[in-house]
């Protein structure tokens, strides 16, 4: 499978900073990625699709102004939290979608914690 | 509304006994499936996936899953498990004509004991 990574794995950020989380493709172009998060023991949900050289497109109930999405470059997508509040607390996945397939690859996560 | 169901959310099995995990999804068009195994402390990896023709499908460490078009199914499988297999187990499905979004369940802890 492709390697995909995060960076950093792990934030902790004082209420009212911006964050900004990277997702790297390492194996090759990925044109769409798509950022997810997870709050404990429960399941990934989707929170916008990446597009490379164009806006994200956000889920119903994402707020785009805070979560701010750049996907300036074939291997690389960025993820910025703006304003943090301790209920942004939670752990960012990115996965990248394998060429031409519906698979996705995903990285190892980024947990952010908001003081 | 679309959605995937996973309806045990926690299993608590013995080593050698028989696994199945269930996954339903409410979706209209043609649909891509998958189920993805999250270890303790590790990122999602993918364990099978479905896109067409055989609706049994074999993955790896011995899962398979089988596609149940009539009950919009893909449960999930394993003979024998092993304490090794303790994890998280999320069914995803991918409407094909969503721009390949996948969305999850809900998951379902799976605990080994030895």
């Amino acid at each position: 499978g492709a390697v995909v990574s995060q960076h950093p794995s792990w934030v902790i950020c004082k209420s009212g900073t911006s964050v900004k989380i990277e997702c790297r493709s390492l194996d090759f172009q990925a044109t769409t990625m798509f950022w997810y998060r997870q709050f404990p023991k429960q399941s990934l949900m989707l929170m916008a699709t990446s597009n490379e050289g164009s806006k994200a497109t956000y889920e119903q109930g994402v707020e785009k102004d805070k979560f701010l999405i750049n996907h300036a470059s074939l291997t690389l997508s960025t993820l910025t939290v703006t304003s943090a509040h301790p209920e942004d607390s939670s752990f960012y996945i990115c996965s990248v979608r394998y060429p031409s397939s519906y698979e996705q690859y995903f990285g190892p996560g980024t947990r952010l914690t908001v003081t | 509304a679309q959605s995937v169901s996973q309806h045990n959310h926690h299993v608590i099995l013995s080593e050698a006994a028989s696994l199945e995990l269930g996954c339903n999804y409410s979706y209209g068009g043609t649909v891509n499936l998958f189920w993805y195994v999250q270890y303790p402390g590790q990122h999602l990896q993918l364990l099978l996936k479905y896109f067409s023709g055989d609706p049994l499908v074999k993955g790896i460490k011995g899962f398979e899953a089988e596609f149940i078009k009539s009950k919009f199914s893909f449960n999930l499988r394993k003979p024998s498990v092993q304490w090794s297999d303790t994890a998280e187990y999320f069914c995803a499905v991918n409407e094909r004509s969503s721009a390949s979004k996948i969305i999850f369940g809900s998951g379902t802890r799976l605990s080994i004991r030895p």
